[in-house]
């Protein structure tokens, strides 16, 4: 059972269009991850955010942490094919390091 | 530095078979864990630890799955006897587990139960 809802599940977009990715709870937590999972390889780490209200930028990636610590977005401008892949959110519900991940959004830039 | 090693990359077994997966993580990390991840879905965790103690297996079916870490360091998971429920790719991350909140994966294992 999974916690951490995101939407949409899927997502195909052209090349250059801007693109928004949420994950919800109805929980709070202490702190939020965001990764990219490419086919055949493992997650890897964009960010983590800790603080209700942070926001944090990667390049074209922009990154947002709700006040209430209950929900966060991603935001990628001008997307780009290197862009594509399985975008993860990860809470933890405590100061430990154990998080639990979201359902996945599955994005496809087009050339 | 080298990134966490899996073996197999991928399994093909007959239901009913066991079936065991290897993981090696970054060196000096405490904290390994096991996930299982169904294709375009978000990994769920099976089994985590720290060094060789298991913190949180509540996840994991124990009647069929089981999991070691005997030195703390590398760690197999197993599956007697696998159901075809079980394809799946089973994931391994580590973590240095000193207030850093970055789990570092390996590439997975891939198995297909017929």
């Amino acid at each position: 059972t999974q916690l951490l809802e995101q939407s949409p599940q899927f997502l195909s977009i052209q090349e250059g269009e801007n693109l928004t990715v949420y994950c919800n709870s109805s929980s709070v937590f202490s702190s939020l991850q965001w990764y990219r999972q490419e086919p055949g390889e493992g997650p890897v780490l964009l960010v983590t955010v800790v603080t209700g209200g942070e926001v944090k930028k990667l390049k074209r990636l922009t990154f947002q942490f709700g006040d209430a610590r209950k929900d966060s977005s991603l935001h990628i401008t001008a997307a780009q094919p290197g862009d594509t892949g399985l975008y993860l959110c990860a809470g933890a519900w405590n100061t430990g390091n154990q998080f639990y991940f979201g359902t996945g959004t599955s994005l496809t830039v087009i050339p | 530095e080298a990134g966490v090693v899996q073996s197999p990359r991928y399994k093909i077994i007959e239901k009913k078979q066991p079936v065991a997966f290897w993981c090696n993580p970054i060196s000096g990390h405490n904290t390994l864990y096991w996930y299982l991840q169904n294709l375009g879905q978000g990994p769920e965790l099976l089994i985590r630890y720290e060094n060789e103690e298991a913190v949180d297996d509540s996840q994991l079916p124990k009647d069929r799955f089981s999991a070691e870490r005997l030195k703390g360091v590398d760690s197999t998971l197993k599956i007697q006897p696998a159901e075809l429920g079980d394809s799946a790719v089973y994931l391994c991350a580590s973590s240095s587990g000193q207030g850093s909140y970055e789990q570092y994966f390996g590439p997975g294992t891939r198995l297909t139960v017929t």
